[in-house]
């Protein structure tokens, strides 16, 4: 079964200073990975994706995320928080075996940027 | 941002009343899901559908059916709502069920007294 877990409820920085968000990962085969930002009373956005290729990716609002498959993690980073980057974090995975359309989702990281 | 609606947005009702909320969207995507969201358990998967009157359960489908009798149109029912039912409800759309994300509406806050 794919799970994924995300072990810190909440994480404080102080705005400027740079920002990570763990995920780990548990599937059978080989992973999707994705990393979604929710904001109050919103749904959530996707940030960024891991399917193949470079292990970096890059994606929106100057997140980026590094796939490790060793370790299986694959946490989020901001070099720069912003005090706008508050809000709730899931990563989320999906076993790349035929026939599986289900993502699994973490308990979700809150991210207080602290001005 | 995804040409998806939920509706309604708010909803309160009593225990034992029937429920349906609607998942509209203009994306023309074939993959549609509904999840809860609740305190301390992340987002979790009620039903999802992979095309017109195709549908299949999740992990926490006690309670709820399904319908979809068009690409645009998904709708989750509770029959009889209980009170742990309560809960914020998400649809989300995807292009196909590989490697494209899901994209998400804004939900519906639904407080079963």
């Amino acid at each position: 079964a794919q799970s994924v877990a995300q072990p810190e409820d909440q994480v404080n920085v102080a705005e400027g200073n740079p920002l990570t968000v763990k995920c780990t990962y548990s599937v059978s085969g080989n992973p999707y990975l994705f990393w979604y930002v929710q904001y109050p009373n919103r749904g959530l956005q996707f940030l960024l994706k891991y399917i193949t290729g470079d292990n970096l990716v890059k994606g929106s609002y100057g997140f980026e995320a590094e796939f490790n498959k060793s370790q299986t993690s694959f946490h989020l980073k901001k070099p720069s928080a912003l005090v706008s980057d508050s809000a709730l974090y899931f990563c989320a995975v999906r076993d790349m075996f035929e026939g599986n359309n289900r993502l699994a989702f973490g308990k979700g990281n809150q991210v207080v940027v602290i001005p | 941002d995804a040409g998806i609606t939920q509706s309604p947005r708010h909803k309160v009702t009593e225990t034992g009343t029937p429920v349906t909320l609607r998942c509209h969207q203009t994306e023309n995507h074939r993959y549609m899901y509904w999840y809860r969201q609740d305190p301390g358990h992340g987002l979790r998967l009620i039903h999802y559908s992979y095309g017109v009157k195709d549908t299949d359960k999740g992990e926490v489908s006690d309670g709820y059916s399904v319908s979809r009798s068009k690409t645009e149109d998904f709708l989750l029912t509770l029959e009889s709502a209980t009170s742990s039912q309560t809960s914020v409800y998400f649809c989300a759309i995807s292009e196909d069920y590989s490697n494209q994300p899901q994209h998400f509406g804004d939900g519906t806050r639904l407080s079963i007294l």
